[in-house]
């Protein structure tokens, strides 16, 4: 079946840094391939997806090639903000087979620092 | 925009009530979704519906029901609330099909759940 990893964290960076979280996925074929943000307080909202191979996902500022030789999705942003502190996971939708399960990672945590 | 309303922010309930977690969403999905998240564990899919009076077990559905007499309304039932209960539950809605499942879910702020 689908599964993502993505590191826990939590990640710490001071304001302007350069953001990487890691992602890596195991599925059938060629699923597109999403990252979700949760706010503090809030549910989880789509942040960006790419559907196909060498794609690149983007919105506000973040960033994700869709890798299929190396099975990645890594989230990156050249300059973070306090504003951005928040919960990031990777996620598959489900698979062919029907069962509407999107797979998700952990959650990796970042809080961005002044 | 999608909107996905959970009746209430906080709960706190006593070990044994009956506890009643409501979402409504507003885009006339199909599919509807209860979750829980807890610490070093992510989100677990406790059940899902993909139609009216449809329901399906998801990962972790011991201890929970759930009831869709409407599209719009997914309901999650703790028949018999105990404290490993206590956590952040979240709904969400989709659109139906294979190519829903290339669709975003659109989650609801979440429910924290306390039981004592």
């Amino acid at each position: 079946g689908n599964s993502v990893t993505q590191m826990e964290g939590p990640v710490t960076l001071s304001e302007e840094a350069f953001l990487t979280i890691n992602c890596t996925y195991t599925a059938t074929g060629y699923p597109s391939l999403f990252w979700y943000v949760q706010y503090p307080g809030e549910g989880l909202q789509l942040l960006l997806k790419a559907t196909k191979a060498d794609d690149k996902g983007s919105n506000k500022g973040f960033e994700a090639t869709y890798r299929k030789e190396t099975t990645s999705f890594h989230l990156e942003k050249g300059s973070v903000q306090v504003s951005d502190s928040a919960v990031y996971f990777c996620a598959l939708p489900p698979d062919s087979g029907g069962y509407q399960k999107v797979t998700f990672g952990i959650g990796t945590k970042l809080q961005v620092i002044p | 925009d999608v909107k996905v309303t959970q009746s209430s922010r906080y709960l706190v309930k006593r070990t044994g009530e009956k506890v009643f977690l409501e979402c409504v969403q507003d885009m006339d999905h199909e599919n509807m979704f209860w979750y829980r998240q807890d610490p070093g564990l992510g989100l677990r899919l406790i059940y899902f519906s993909y139609d009216v009076k449809m329901k399906e077990k998801g990962d972790i559905p011991e201890g929970y029901s759930v009831s869709r007499e409407k599209k719009e309304r997914f309901s999650l039932i703790l028949e018999s609330a105990s404290t490993n209960q206590t956590s952040m539950y979240l709904c969400a809605s989709s659109l139906l099909g294979w190519e829903g499942g290339n669709s975003p879910l659109h989650f609801g702020n979440g429910t924290r759940l306390t039981v004592t």
